[in-house]
């Protein structure tokens, strides 16, 4: 069975740093970039960021509201995504999502874990 | 960044009635357009891809036109389970951005 699955999650003071996985089974994880989102509390969907597959570099891509605070790797020995969250801010709070080909036809979307960013 | 502009964001309705979505995108995104349903709770779904194309295994009272700059995402015969939100994204260029989300819900 195709299944993304994140965690890491929960409660942290802002200014604080968070490491959320992604663990993906079923699939050839080398074969596909893996996106970030997140929702907010009763708010509507925010793309994170991505990370290519080795073939094209590995290379990323971030919203301009997590630039310069988040980083996005990926271990293909274990077929996990991170989303690595520095200098976490009150707006961070939110449930956190990883996908495979979130808008095609490999579509595939984790449960969420959720991010609690406290004063 | 390409601003989605999604209409309306709420709507009531029944079962049975057609319901009509759109999305207007400020710029061009030829048709990497997706449609999600989100339900309390849960995960998006993948709805319709590539603007037009039928998600495997959704049902096909759910379709989906429009390409460049405005989409449309129409649900027919509307059934009990498609009380939800739905939102758009483009994919064309970074960053992705969402419609702001369209809530269907019983009248």
């Amino acid at each position: 069975e195709v299944q993304l699955v994140e965690s890491g999650g929960g409660l942290v003071q802002s200014g604080r740093s968070l490491r959320l996985s992604c663990t993906a089974s079923g699939f050839t994880f080398t074969d596909y970039p893996m996106t970030w989102f997140r929702q907010a509390p009763g708010k509507g969907l925010e793309w994170v960021g991505l990370i290519r597959i080795r073939a094209y570099g590995g290379t990323t891509e971030f919203a301009t509201s997590v630039k310069g605070r988040f980083t996005i790797s990926r271990d293909d020995s274990k077929s996990i995504a991170y989303l690595q969250m520095n200098s976490l801010k009150i707006e961070d709070t939110a449930v956190y999502y990883c996908a495979r080909d979130p808008a095609g036809w490999h579509s595939v979307w984790g449960q969420g874990t959720l991010v609690t960013v406290s004063s | 960044a390409i601003q989605m502009t999604q209409s309306p964001s709420s709507l009531s309705t029944s079962v049975g009635d057609r319901v009509t979505i759109t999305c207007r995108a400020s710029q061009g995104v030829l048709n990497h357009l997706g449609w999600f349903q989100q339900k309390p709770g849960k995960a998006p779904k993948l709805l319709i891809y590539a603007a037009s194309t039928l998600q495997s295994g959704v049902p096909s009272r759910v379709s989906g036109s429009g390409s460049g700059t405005d989409f449309t995402l129409t649900i027919s015969g509307l059934q009990a389970e498609d009380f939800a939100t739905y939102y758009c994204l483009q994919d064309y260029s970074y960053p992705w951005t969402f419609g702001q989300g369209t809530k269907v819900e019983i009248k």
